[in-house]
């Protein structure tokens, strides 16, 4: 069964540098969720999209943006890039559609490696 | 938010069953328990949910007392591969715009031959 895509898996940046990270979510789910773990950490919840809107905000900086494509791929961007930025940055999706949101299950990806040097 | 509280290490001999627990005390009634993990630095890997009845499939068992305040995760048979971070999550759904799982310290969990 096809999975959560996330690209690129490994990226290196310097300071200062901005960074893209894609994600391509499970054919038909359309709630896409960004979260961010740091070394030794348990992931942080970033942002969340539902059918192309932005669904649900967490700790994610201001330097950080991210949008949900018509084909329903997700992208974050990351600015200024800080060295505490390294870290791992899951993507996730789920199938909101109209069913109990809590019945939905969210899968994730193997996620994205960013070191920031 | 509903929190939950899991134990931070667990030890399992291997072939024998490992039994999770996970305090939720403040659960609300439509809140479902989640229960993931994550093998050192891969995405986290789903392994079952219930609300208020005893949930299987063919990863685990889920037993969820009548209160719903706590919670069981059952590897029944366990194997090297299932070392691990368990997370148990209650997820977090006031309404559409707050769908999330808010992820806490969970139990890491080693298994030995």
């Amino acid at each position: 069964a096809a999975g959560v895509i996330q690209s690129p898996r490994h990226l290196i940046k310097e300071k200062r540098e901005t960074a893209t990270l894609k994600c391509y979510p499970i054919p038909r789910h359309d709630t896409v969720y960004w979260y961010q773990q740091g070394p030794g950490q348990d992931p942080q919840f970033l942002i969340s999209f539902y059918e192309k809107m932005q669904s649900d905000k967490g700790s994610i900086p201001d330097r950080f943006s991210a949008q949900q494509f018509s084909d329903y791929h997700s992208e974050l961007n990351m600015s200024s890039l800080e060295l505490g930025d390294s870290a791992l940055y899951f993507c996730a999706s789920s199938l909101r559609g109209t069913g109990t949101i809590s019945g939905n299950t969210i899968y994730f990806g193997e996620g994205s490696w960013l070191t920031v040097v | 938010d509903a929190k939950t509280t899991q134990p931070p290490s667990m030890d399992c001999a291997e072939g024998r069953a490992a039994n999770l627990p996970c305090n939720h005390s403040t659960i609300s009634g439509n809140e479902y328990v989640y229960w993931y993990r994550q093998i050192h630095s891969q995405g986290p890997q789903y392994i079952i949910h219930g609300l208020k009845n005893n949930e299987t499939n063919e990863m685990a068992s889920l037993i969820i007392t009548e209160d719903r305040k706590s919670s069981t995760l059952i590897l029944p048979h366990a194997t090297l591969r299932d070392t691990a971070v368990y997370y148990c999550i209650v997820r977090v759904v006031a309404s559409y715009n707050t769908d999330k799982l808010i992820f806490g310290t969970g139990t890491r969990l080693q298994v030995f031959p």
